[in-house]
């Protein structure tokens, strides 16, 4: 079975610009978290999706934002980029939402210049 | 929310040791994932634990869910072991909750 693939795997935008990072989810798996990590903050928590419904949300501006297609796969979106949201964006699947073990794709790693 | 503190922050050893990383956190927990970050960023899930003894061939967890704390043992350490390893439980909410995690080095 083919694990979670995230696309592309290095980004490098300006500030302001816009960007959309792609996850696909292990087949059969339903639920799809976003994470961000960088050095200063560690790994937190972006949201959570579930049968294309946004089901958790952490603690991140409106700049981003994310959605969920019938096929399980998955986008998230940060507008209006900041030096700041340079980071590894981790995207996990799991069979469901809940307490389902959760498996992680490569990542994809955004600079912001 | 829950608090996850791991200890120790960082461990330098040489291949052939064993080691004890810990995890404490501040709150009852739904579950419990230990997870391995090699150095291109890739997490690789070690062991799903809310309770209990696991055992994966060098390495094994123990999660003591009442006193919240869990351990990740590793043994006979090998050069591929060096990473971050970081527990995380899930809250109230089933979001995963995130330790700063152990750094691990292991020379040859």
């Amino acid at each position: 079975k083919a694990g979670v693939t995230q696309t592309p795997r290095y980004l490098i935008k300006t500030r302001g610009q816009q960007v959309t990072l792609s996850c696909s989810p292990i087949s059969g798996h339903r639920s799809v978290s976003w994470y961000q990590q960088t050095p200063g903050q560690g790994l937190q928590f972006l949201f959570e999706y579930f049968s294309e419904t946004q089901r958790n949300k952490g603690n991140f501006p409106g700049r981003f934002s994310g959605r969920q297609f019938s096929n399980s796969r998955s986008e998230m979106n940060v507008s209006t980029l900041e030096l700041g949201d340079s980071a590894l964006y981790l995207c996990a699947s799991s069979l469901g939402t809940g307490a389902h073990e959760q498996y992680f794709g490569p990542g994809t790693r955004l600079t912001v210049t | 929310g829950i608090q996850v503190e791991q200890s120790p922050p960082d461990l330098i050893l040489q291949e052939g040791a064993n080691s004890t990383l810990r995890c404490n956190f501040s709150d009852s927990v739904n579950n419990l994932q230990w997870f391995h970050q090699n150095p291109w960023g890739q997490l690789i899930n070690l062991f799903y634990i809310p309770s209990g003894t696991k055992q994966n061939g060098r390495l094994s967890a123990t999660t003591v869910a009442t006193e919240r704390y869990s351990l990740l043992y590793i043994s006979s350490s090998q050069t591929t072991d060096s990473g971050v390893y970081f527990c995380a439980p899930r809250g109230s909410n089933y979001q995963l909750i995130w330790g700063a995690g152990t750094k691990l080095i292991i020379k040859p």
